[in-house]
């Protein structure tokens, strides 16, 4: 069973350019997270999708973010215009429907993409 | 104050001891907690959960909850090259519907 695929792995853009990290979920999930790593920080939660439905969007950190899940499939997350700050690992990860109060804690991270603005 | 803290290390144990990580949370209302590890350039895996105060055992790993001290451990019994990784700690709010909160990680190294 094919994992939590992102790409690209690597992206190298200058101030002020657009970008979009693209995510594929494993197939059946309907939990779908955005995650980012700054350089020496902790991992810290952008949003969550169930299926197309944005269900937290609170750790996204301003407007020039655009997170969408077309059909509650793969999702994307557009950076624009990209800032120095941006630079970062921004990891996907999936789960499986859970019941409020049910879940059991199993996110399927991606290998991350590497974004580095210049 | 961070919301989830760990010793960032590295912590180097000699293959086939015990190596001990620690995490400390600030949040009372945490329910669920979480050990993944990283290996460098790969994806967070999770390793054990645990939900109630004591012990949960798993192969070599032993998970430990104290929510009065809001402190939770991992122990990796028997250490192995293998084992040398990032180790994230993750809580999960009551209120939470999925998001994780995680810590900086600490690097273990076990050496031959």
């Amino acid at each position: 069973e094919a994992g939590v695929t992102q790409f690209p792995s690597h992206s190298v853009i200058e101030k002020g350019q657009t970008v979009t990290l693209r995510c594929d979920p494993i197939s059946g999930h309907d939990n779908l997270y955005w995650y980012r790593r700054v350089m020496g920080k902790e991992i810290k939660f952008l949003l969550h999708f169930v299926k197309e439905s944005k269900q937290d969007e609170s750790g996204m950190p301003n407007n020039r973010f655009l997170a969408e899940r077309t059909g509650g499939t793969y999702s994307t997350l557009k950076v624009q215009p990209a800032e120095l700050e941006d630079s970062g690992v921004y990891f996907c990860a999936s789960s499986l429907s859970f019941r409020q109060g049910d879940f059991t804690g199993e996110l399927f991270f991606g290998e991350g993409s590497r974004l580095t603005v210049l | 104050q961070k919301e989830v803290e760990q010793n960032s290390g590295p912590l180097s144990v000699p293959e086939g001891a015990i190596a001990s990580l620690n995490c400390t949370y600030s949040d009372r209302g945490s329910q669920s907690f979480f050990w993944y590890r990283q290996y460098s350039g790969k994806s967070p895996e999770l390793i054990m959960s645990i939900y109630s105060n004591g012990d949960k055992e798993d192969g070599r790993f032993t998970a430990q909850l104290n929510k009065a001290s809001q402190y939770v451990s991992l122990l990796i019994r028997d250490s192995q090259p293998s084992d040398s990784a990032t180790y994230l700690c993750a809580v999960k709010a009551e209120t939470s519907y999925g998001k994780l909160t995680f810590g900086q990680g600490t690097i273990l190294t076990v050496h031959p």
